[in-house]
């Protein structure tokens, strides 16, 4: 079965420090892999995805994410937080061939000035 | 910014209601998505449309839910005999083909 877990729930860092959101998945064959941002009260934001090219994954506002499959990991970096990275992350997986978007629980981010 | 749209974007309703949403998604996609999202988790994916076609369901969603898209344009999500668990936020989003999927702002509904 395809899933995806999160490993923290919430995440704490300072301005300026580096984040670090934890993602991995599980999937029978090559998945696509996805970042959401929610900011409160605002729609879902595509921040990036994987499909197979590059592993090391650039987005948008400098983050992130590398694609490891003997890890079956997923992490999303940012080498300095801003206050305005304050939000709910999410980590999706697309199972190939498959239209289904696996979302997991979420991890949101606190940034302290 | 004609992104996608939901109607209405807070329902409440009573246990046994009926209940009918709406999502107009961006006018060139093809593709459109219902999702569930409760307190705490990540959106949970019900169905999915290529044009009018419906082509994918979760198997949690039950028999009492039902999507259309009738025109390959908008479509409606609805729920019968609500029950208290289906309180939720219930978010649309739309793509083109295999591009980025772009999110409504959702579909608050309270089942009292």
């Amino acid at each position: 079965a395809q899933s995806v877990t999160q490993l923290d729930s919430h995440v704490s860092v300072s301005e300026g420090t580096p984040v670090l959101l934890r993602c991995n998945y599980s999937s029978s064959y090559s998945p696509s892999l996805f970042w959401y941002v929610q900011h409160p009260n605002k729609g879902l934001q595509l921040l990036l995805k994987y499909t197979s090219a590059a592993t090391l994954v650039k987005g948008i506002n400098g983050f992130e994410a590398e694609f490891k499959k003997s890890e079956t990991s997923f992490h999303l970096t940012k080498p300095s937080a801003h206050m305005s990275d304050a939000a709910e992350y999410f980590c999706v997986v697309k199972p190939s061939g498959t239209y289904k978007y696996i979302f997991g629980t979420g991890t949101r981010l606190k940034v302290l000035a | 910014d004609t992104g996608v749209s939901q109607d209405p974007r807070h329902k409440i309703t009573k246990r046994g209601q009926n209940v009918t949403f709406r999502c107009d998604p961006i006018s060139e996609h093809n593709r459109l998505y219902w999702y569930r999202q409760t307190l705490g988790q990540g959106p949970e994916f019900l169905t999915y449309f290529q044009n009018e076609a419906q082509l994918e369901k979760s198997r949690l969603l039950s028999d009492r839910f039902s999507a259309e898209r009738p025109k390959g344009s908008f479509s409606t999500l609805e729920i019968q005999r609500t029950e208290q668990g289906d309180s939720a936020m219930y978010l649309c989003a739309s793509s083109w083909v295999e591009s980025e999927q772009y999110f409504g702002p959702g579909t608050r509904l309270t089942v009292t």
